[in-house]
């Protein structure tokens, strides 16, 4: 069954630094999602995706953030000047269609650890 | 601003037993309505997706109400099994457009005791 795969499962990184996660949506599927969890909280929308441009962010997702797809299949998370507070679960999910119908999928998560 | 609200926070029960989890939401224009499970430490499986032209969605063992008027939704598991011991989260679409970023409740811990 086709699945969402994210690459690392886990990253450390030094304060300060760059950091770019990756992940792969399902292969016909057309938004992609990223999603944040801070240990113990709620999972937090950060940022959509669909023809090659931002569809909606929320408040989180400042100029720290940007996403890209690179080829046909990648999708990434860039956090840029990486703080203590970005360790979190970063969830990336998909789905066929907008409009709120489609289930979303997701990917098992990178844990980044800031330092 | 979307809120969700997962009732309660935490439930232990013995095995076999029926069970019931509560989700309410604020703004009842929502087009559908996700459940997923959530693992320690993993990520996020879809469980069921009820449609806001729904009142039901069933799957195996599971089945979900939806009520969009009274902005609620409810998962009702049955004959419950320790694998089913995980956090179950509700989320529904934050906005009427686009590609819809779900707005996710805290979960509900279940435990499911042998």
């Amino acid at each position: 069954e086709p699945e969402v795969t994210q690459t690392p499962s886990h990253q450390v990184t030094q304060m300060g630094q760059e950091v770019i996660l990756r992940c792969v949506p399902i292969s016909n599927h057309l938004y992609f999602y990223w999603y944040r969890q801070i240990l113990g909280q709620k999972v937090e929308f950060l940022v959509s995706f669909y023809n090659n441009e931002i569809s909606e962010k929320s408040e989180i997702f400042d100029d720290q953030f940007s996403v890209e797809r690179p080829d046909g299949s990648n999708f990434t998370l860039k956090i840029r000047s990486t703080k203590l507070e970005d360790s979190a679960m970063y969830f990336c999910a998909s789905n066929f269609l907008a409009g709120g119908t489609a289930e979303q999928f997701f990917g098992p998560g990178t844990r980044l650890t800031v330092l | 601003k979307q809120e969700v609200t997962q009732i309660p926070a935490a439930l232990s029960v013995p095995e076999g037993e029926n069970l019931v989890l509560n989700c309410s939401f604020t703004d009842s224009a929502i087009y559908n309505l996700q459940w997923f499970r959530q693992d320690p430490g993993k990520g996020l499986t879809s469980l069921l997706l009820i449609q806001s032209s729904q009142r039901e969605q069933t799957s195996g063992r599971l089945n979900a109400s939806l009520d969009k008027s009274s902005g609620r939704s409810t998962l009702y598991i049955a004959a419950s099994q320790p694998g089913d011991s995980a956090t179950y989260l509700c989320a529904v679409p934050t906005s009427g457009g686009g590609a819809d970023g779900l707005t996710f409740g805290k979960g509900t811990h279940l435990i499911i005791q042998p």
